[in-house]
């Protein structure tokens, strides 16, 4: 049984970095083309996919927010870093660890996701 | 970048069918996935690769694809039904692309 789970902060101020951490169980991140990454949701918005680390070391970011993200893992803990730097207000959201399987592009399954509220 | 548009809403009494549209360029030639989210849950995959059902996920779920617009039927619906909807595609150029979503309301 595939299982993710996010931890990190409830609030950051403004102009922080933002730090969560997905620590998954289930599945190795070293077999062939698995994948693990994270996506958004503002309160009463859509989802919005922030980035993706796959297997092999590659990693794939929003175009739209590549520039603010870095995302890393470490097979050996079983976990995932997304780090966002300079939050907003807007960035406030439930953000979502998913597992992406090989051969797929689809997500599944995924995180129960944690609240970052960007507030001063 | 690329768009796909879903109907804010569909309602839809019990024992009927819903559908859901999702639209976007060249939606034909991609794969969809479709997602349920229910209030104060994370999504669920429930269709992927345009027809397919993860195990678990009641028949009463399917999806199909045409021209320019994929589509998610519910029929025979249940209370239980009553969410979010998320119709998703992987993009060459955008990678991973979300719809703008459909509240599904159970008469």
């Amino acid at each position: 049984q595939i299982t993710l789970k996010e931890s990190g902060p409830a609030l950051v101020k403004p102009t922080q970095t933002l730090t969560l951490t997905c620590t998954f169980s289930g599945f190795s991140l070293s077999t062939s083309g698995v994948a693990v990454g994270w996506v958004r949701q503002p309160p009463g918005k859509a989802l919005e996919w922030l980035a993706l680390s796959y297997w092999d070391d590659d990693k794939r970011y929003s175009p739209s927010l590549r520039s603010r993200l870095n995302i890393t893992k470490d097979t050996s803990k079983n976990q995932v870093v997304l780090t966002m730097t300079n939050m907003d207000p807007v960035d406030t959201a439930t953000y979502y660890c998913v597992h992406r399987q090989a051969a797929a592009v689809w997500f599944d399954p995924w995180g129960q996701g944690t609240l970052v509220t960007v507030s001063s | 970048s690329y768009v796909l548009t879903q109907p804010p809403s569909v309602s839809v009494a019990p024992g009927k069918t819903a559908r859901i549209t999702c639209g976007g360029d060249n939606i034909g030639s991609i794969s969809v996935h479709w997602y349920q989210q229910k209030a104060g849950q994370a999504p669920v995959l429930v269709i992927y690769r345009d027809t397919d059902r993860p195990s678990g996920i009641p028949e009463r779920f399917s999806g199909s694809s045409s021209g320019g617009t994929a589509t998610l039927s519910i029929s025979r619906v249940e209370a239980g039904d009553e969410a979010d909807y998320y119709c998703q595609v992987w993009d060459s150029s955008n990678d991973y692309v979300f719809g703008t979503g459909t509240k599904v309301t159970v008469l």
